[in-house]
């Protein structure tokens, strides 16, 4: 069974369109919760850090939230930069300190 | 603003060839790791570095791959004799504590022929 899952695998947009990612997670104890956005052929940028259920953080047009099982990143009125794969990744203090264990990802496409 | 720097972007061998990649971690962060991403597939974790030895790796990581810090500034990490499965992007990435988040390259595409 996948630690990470995320939905939609792909979601395409009008520009301003608003929508939200999901990525629901199954863990032993979370130990963080990050978010990464990936550009093809570049390596994930990182984007926020969550780590307990309730802590939102925000950059720009993107807001993530947290809860015990899923995580949501929201995405307000979206330009064609905001296209990319937006990575969900957790690191499980079950069994690892410092190992990230990723999702798919969703590919997002904005169009103009 | 800081970034990590890997070398070269990329590397084409043989099979069976050795080939060491090259980090430059951020440099007041203090846990260094590889990541790799098979072409379609998800970044998986390889090993995690700090204070001068492994902390962590995966079972990806047996006895053909070896990481290193040479020195106060590089991370390599090394794959001994290379099958045509380690066709990936290697990512390296550092962070400042053990529960940071780290901060990636932009990789290197390794392609075994």
């Amino acid at each position: 069974e996948d630690q990470v899952t995320q939905s939609p695998e792909a979601l395409r947009l009008q520009e301003g369109e608003s929508s939200s990612l999901n990525c629901s997670y199954t863990v032993s104890g979370l130990r963080g919760l990050f978010w990464y956005r990936q550009d093809p052929g570049k390596g994930p940028e990182f984007l926020f850090t969550l780590y307990s259920a309730g802590e939102e953080k925000e950059k720009e047009r993107l807001k993530a939230t947290l809860t015990k099982k899923e995580s949501f990143l929201h995405i307000t009125a979206p330009k064609p930069e905001d296209s990319a794969t937006y990575l969900c990744a957790v690191r499980d203090s079950g069994g690892s300190n410092y190992k990230l264990t990723f999702g798919k990802g969703t590919l997002l496409t904005v169009n103009p | 603003e800081p970034e990590v720097t890997q070398t070269p972007s990329h590397q084409v061998t043989q099979m069976g060839q050795e080939v060491i990649l090259r980090c430059v971690p951020i440099s007041n962060h203090l846990y260094f790791y590889w990541y790799r991403q098979i072409l379609g597939q998800k970044v998986e974790f390889l090993v995690s570095f700090y204070n001068n030895e492994i902390s962590e790796k995966s079972e990806i990581f047996d006895d053909q791959f070896s990481v290193e810090r040479p020195d106060g500034s590089n991370f390599t990490l090394k794959i001994r004799s290379t099958k045509l499965e380690d066709s990936a992007m290697y990512f390296c990435a550092s962070s400042e504590a053990s529960a940071g988040a780290p901060h990636f390259g932009q990789g290197t595409r390794l392609t075994v022929v």
